[in-house]
């Protein structure tokens, strides 16, 4: 157990609609990452947040939104689904002081998100 | 654009053999994360390597760091079942990670 909780594990939704994908990181960590996983584009960054700020920004639709609030936990927002969004998508966190920082990331066990 | 290539993509081997999995990337980095995963699970950090000519060994498993070559190995030693999965070689690239293609390896008897 990493330490990192996602919900909801599954989630299957149709074409066009809007769902929210949930995150609580580790206890001590400030960042959150978000990446999706699918067959043909295997593992993408999406997005990082750090203490309630974006960080940086990677493969990430216009469609698709995320936040970290107050408490760290994140939200992934993904609208107007499309079949395509089917995938997992996993959350991860780290500790960063920005002095001394491994990087090491540290997986949730991941929303499977199917689009039918 | 920056690339992370792992080979081979498949891997199948016979239970005590050896092997070797490469991970190449594109860009200055002198980090680089080797992680397990098990069909359908989270990721599983295996291997932190945070300088160049950094060498871990955990069990069956040992990694290296080459940044000048820009080049990490997983080696294998006397594979067993249990190391069937699919390996991921990440570079840390302004604090995120960049995953490779993953190599997925099977270990049969």
């Amino acid at each position: 157990d990493s330490g990192v909780t996602q919900t909801p594990k599954h989630l299957i939704t149709a074409t066009g609609q809007r769902v929210t994908l949930r995150c609580s990181p580790r206890s001590g960590d400030l960042s959150v990452y978000w990446y999706q996983q699918s067959l043909d584009q295997g593992l993408q960054f999406l997005i990082q947040y750090y203490n309630g700020e974006e960080r940086a920004k990677g493969n990430i639709l216009e469609r698709f939104s995320a936040q970290q609030f107050p408490d760290l936990h994140s939200e992934l927002n993904l609208s107007s689904l499309e079949l395509g969004d089917s995938a997992l998508y996993f959350c991860a966190s780290s500790y960063q002081t920005g002095i001394t920082n491994t990087g090491e990331l540290f997986f949730g066990e991941g929303s499977r998100l199917t689009v039918l | 654009e920056l690339k992370v290539e792992q080979n081979p993509l498949f891997l199948s081997m016979q239970e005590g053999k050896n092997y070797t999995i490469y991970c190449n990337y594109s860009t200055t980095s002198d980090r680089l994360y080797w992680y397990r995963q098990d069909p359908g699970k989270s990721l599983e950090s295996l291997f932190v390597l945070l300088s160049n000519g950094a060498v871990k060994q955990e069990g069956r498993l040992m990694a290296s760091l080459d940044t000048k070559a820009r080049l990490s190995t997983l080696h294998i030693t006397a594979a067993v079942h249990d190391l069937s999965a699919t390996y991921f070689c990440a570079v840390d690239v302004s604090d995120k990670l960049i995953f490779g293609t993953g190599t997925r390896l099977q270990v049969f008897p």
